[in-house]
């Protein structure tokens, strides 16, 4: 099972919107509503934004959100503040074979 | 407060076995629905979900890995371990177990993760 296609990177000014996103098939996002997203500051563990392609954990701000079209899904950050910088990752479940496939990873800059 | 804490050698040889405990509060894993999974990332690269084990003990693993890897779990000490048989340099990572969200596909509650690496 290959890795979800992400960008390296994603770029924006405080203030502004940006959008991730993570490229599978119909084998794991296309086929599944099971897409999640995790933010990773640099020598911290991951930590949960998104489940279910658009479901937020208590806690996280609302200025994340999450959708899904075919067999991509997407991650969009508004507002950006200079604590978003970090890298996302996402997630899909793939069924009883594959089970967890997990994207290439994005760098987020806060310009 | 849900908790998690992985524990295990910093280094082991090239051959050698791995095992890993992860200790958790907060949650019991013979509530139903309760999940926890193995995950690792190599320094610098992306994470690799290696393993999982549910409530029921029905466990689920990496397809790449299956032939090296197994967990099991010990619900009256509140802790899962992996291990994992002929260790490489290519293994090399931080180890991270992960509690898995209950009513949806998120793993919700992570340890701090245990780097481990391969090296004679």
């Amino acid at each position: 099972q290959s890795a979800l296609t992400q960008p390296a990177s994603v770029s924006g000014s405080p203030r502004q919107s940006i959008t991730i996103s993570c490229t599978g098939s119909r084998s794991d996002v296309g086929g599944y509503n099971y897409v999640s997203w995790y933010q990773q500051h640099p020598g911290e563990a991951p930590k949960l934004m998104i489940y279910d392609v658009n479901k937020r954990p208590s806690g996280v701000s609302n200025r994340f959100s999450g959708s899904k079209s075919g067999d991509t899904a997407s991650l969009t950050i508004s507002g950006l503040q200079a604590e978003d910088e970090a890298d996302y990752y996402c997630c899909s479940y793939a069924g009883n074979i594959a089970f967890y496939v997990f994207g290439t990873g994005t760098k987020v800059t806060v310009l | 407060q849900v908790t998690l804490k992985e524990s295990g050698p910093a280094l082991v040889k090239p051959t050698q076995t791995l095992t890993l405990t992860c200790t958790f509060s907060g949650f019991s894993l013979s509530t139903n629905k309760m999940r926890v999974s193995w995950i690792r990332q190599p320094p610098g690269k992306a994470l690799e979900w290696l393993a999982r084990i549910d409530w029921d003990d029905d466990k689920f693993y990496n397809t790449s890995l299956k032939t090296r890897l197994t967990i099991s779990k010990d619900t009256s000490k509140n802790q899962v371990v992996l291990t994992m048989t002929n260790m490489d340099p290519v293994d090399t990572a931080t180890y991270y177990c992960a509690r898995m969200k209950s009513g949806g596909e998120g793993f919700d509650y992570w340890g701090q993760g245990t780097l481990v690496t391969v090296s004679s």
